[in-house]
């Protein structure tokens, strides 16, 4: 079935420096890809949908300059927190739409962001 | 922001007991109701997709419900196995909205089942 990889599954950075978090779609092509955050003992929290070749949009409250997310190709988008802070510690989870299955959505496996 | 409600928040079983959750979802513009199973360290892996009022799906000993019009699902699972650990996610997709497609999730019921 379809597959989508995300890197790292654990990071630890300092304050003020950026870390990358990489989502590869294995065996189809992502059309489009969710970026989810979710903060302890509450629900998945959409924070942009990009579409392959298109500026990402942003939800209500989620700053674009920080969370700079890229979408270059099918099967890859990235998501990119800038001058992280502590606040920033989450976990971040991404999603793909394969556009050739109806309401197909394949979940990357997460990513554990402490900063410190 | 749309509400989805999950309940129970946890819930411990022994293993052959059966067990049931509730999802709770806004009752207009529905388009799909979306459930996943989610192991921890693992990518969320989907159950079920639920389009149609009165829908039922069942895959295995896992079986869903789905009444739109009063905006609620119901997962069953009959005799639980320590296997079917795992964290139970619903979400919900609306018509509605600039992003087609997108989903909102309720907390998730974390289940544990005891051997």
């Amino acid at each position: 079935g379809a597959v989508v990889s995300q890197h790292p599954s654990r990071v630890i950075c300092k304050s003020g420096t950026s870390v990358k978090i990489e989502c590869r779609s294995l065996d189809f092509q992502a059309t489009t890809m969710f970026w989810y955050r979710q903060f302890p003992k509450k629900s998945l929290m959409l924070m942009a949908t990009s579409n392959e070749g298109s500026k990402a949009t942003y939800e209500q409250g989620v700053e674009k300059d920080k969370f700079l997310i890229n979408h270059a190709s099918l099967t890859l988008s990235t998501l990119t927190v800038t001058s992280a802070h502590p606040e920033d510690s989450s976990f971040y989870i991404c999603s793909a739409r394969d556009s050739a299955v109806s309401y197909g959505y394949t979940f990357g496996s997460g990513t554990r962001l402490t900063v410190v | 922001i749309l509400n989805v409600e999950q309940s129970p928040q946890s819930l411990h079983v022994q293993e052959g007991d059966s067990t049931n959750f509730t999802c709770s979802f806004p009752s207009s513009n529905f388009y799909a109701l979306h459930w996943y199973r989610w192991e921890t360290a693992k990518s969320p892996e989907a159950l079920f997709v639920m389009t149609l009022n009165g829908d039922e799906k069942k895959k295995g000993r896992i079986s869903a419900t789905l009444n739109t019009k009063e905006g609620y699902s119901y997962l069953y699972i009959k005799g639980s196995q320590p296997e079917d650990s795992a964290t139970y996610l619903c979400a919900f997709c609306t018509v509605l909205g600039s992003t087609l497609g997108r989903l909102y999730f309720g907390r998730g019921t974390q289940l544990t089942v005891w051997p």
